[in-house]
C-alpha cells in the first residue's frame, strides 16, 4: 500500500511569488490534514478535509493560503503571495477513520522563501 | 488551548542503553489521545506508540514504552536497548476530542555506537 506522498520535496521561491504544494493521501482515506513546522518550532495544524469539504480550517494563518481538495482525492495548498515567514516544512497526513486512529504522515515539503 | 512541551531539544544515548524522552501537556479535557511520532532523517514521520487517556495501563511496543501520568499531565517515552536506527527527531503529540493534533517542538535523539 502506497503511503502519503507530497510534491515537491523542496521548493525555493522568492518573496511575492506563488507556490502550490500537493498531497496525495493513502487511497480510501477520507480525512486529509495539513500541518506546518517552522524551523525549531512545533508542528502546527493548518486544516482538515473530510473528503472534499473543509472540516476545520482554524489553523490557516491568513488569506494568502488556499487549500483545495477537489473530488476528495489529492489536495493542494497554494501560498500567494509568499512571504519570508511562510518558510518551513509543510506536512500532509491522512486517516481512514477520525476516531480514534492515528494519522499517516507524508514526508513533507520544505518551503524556502527568500 | 492545548499545549505540548518537550523540554529536551537534543538527547543522546549509547547504543544498547536506555533513554527517556520527556513530554508534558496542558489540557482541560478528560478524554484524549497521546502519541509519540518518530521522524528519521529520511523525513517520513511514523507513529511509535499511542496511549488512550482513559487507560491506566502504560502502552508498550517492543522496546518502546511510555510512562503516562495523567494527573501530572506527563507522557514520557522510554526506549530500551537503543539501536542506531532509533536516531531521529521524536515528536510528542496530543489529539483532542475535537480531533485536532497538537505537537511539541521535538527532541533530536542521537545514538552513539
Amino acid at each position: 500500500e502506497a503511503g502519503v506522498t507530497q510534491f515537491p520535496s523542496h521548493s525555493v521561491i522568492e518573496k511575492g511569488q506563488t507556490v502550490t504544494l500537493r498531497c496525495d493521501p493513502i487511497s480510501g482515506h477520507d480525512n486529509l490534514y495539513w500541518y506546518r513546522r517552522v524551523m525549531g518550532k512545533e508542528i502546527k495544524f493548518l486544516l482538515h478535509f473530510v473528503k472534499e469539504s473543509k472540516q476545520d480550517e482554524s489553523g490557516m494563518p491568513n488569506n494568502r493560503f488556499l487549500a483545495e481538495r477537489t473530488g476528495g482525492t489529492y489536495s493542494t495548498l497554494k501560498v500567494q503571495p509568499a512571504e519570508l515567514e511562510d518558510s518551513g516544512v509543510y506536512f500532509c497526513a491522512s486517516s481512514q477513520d477520525v476516531n480514534p486512529y492515528e494519522q499517516y504522515f507524508g514526508p513533507g515539503t520544505r518551503l524556502t522563501v527568500t | 488551548a492545548q499545549t505540548v512541551t518537550q523540554s529536551q531539544p537534543e538527547m543522546s544515548v549509547q547504543e544498547a542503553e536506555t533513554v527517556t524522552l520527556s513530554c508534558t501537556y496542558d489540557t482541560s479535557e478528560s478524554d484524549y489521545y497521546l502519541f509519540w511520532y518518530k521522524q528519521p532523517p529520511s523525513r517520513q514521520m511514523i507513529l511509535v506508540i499511542r496511549q488512550e487517556a482513559y487507560k491506566q495501563q502504560n502502552a508498550t511496543e517492543n522496546r518502546f514504552s511510555v510512562n503516562f501520568q495523567k494527573a501530572a499531565k506527563s507522557f514520557s517515552l522510554k526506549i530500551s536497548d537503543s539501536q542506531l536506527g532509533d536516531a531521529a527527531m521524536y515528536f510528542c503529540a496530543y489529539r483532542s476530542t475535537g480531533n485536532q493534533f497538537y505537537f511539541g517542538t521535538g527532541t533530536s535523539l542521537t545514538v552513539i555506537p
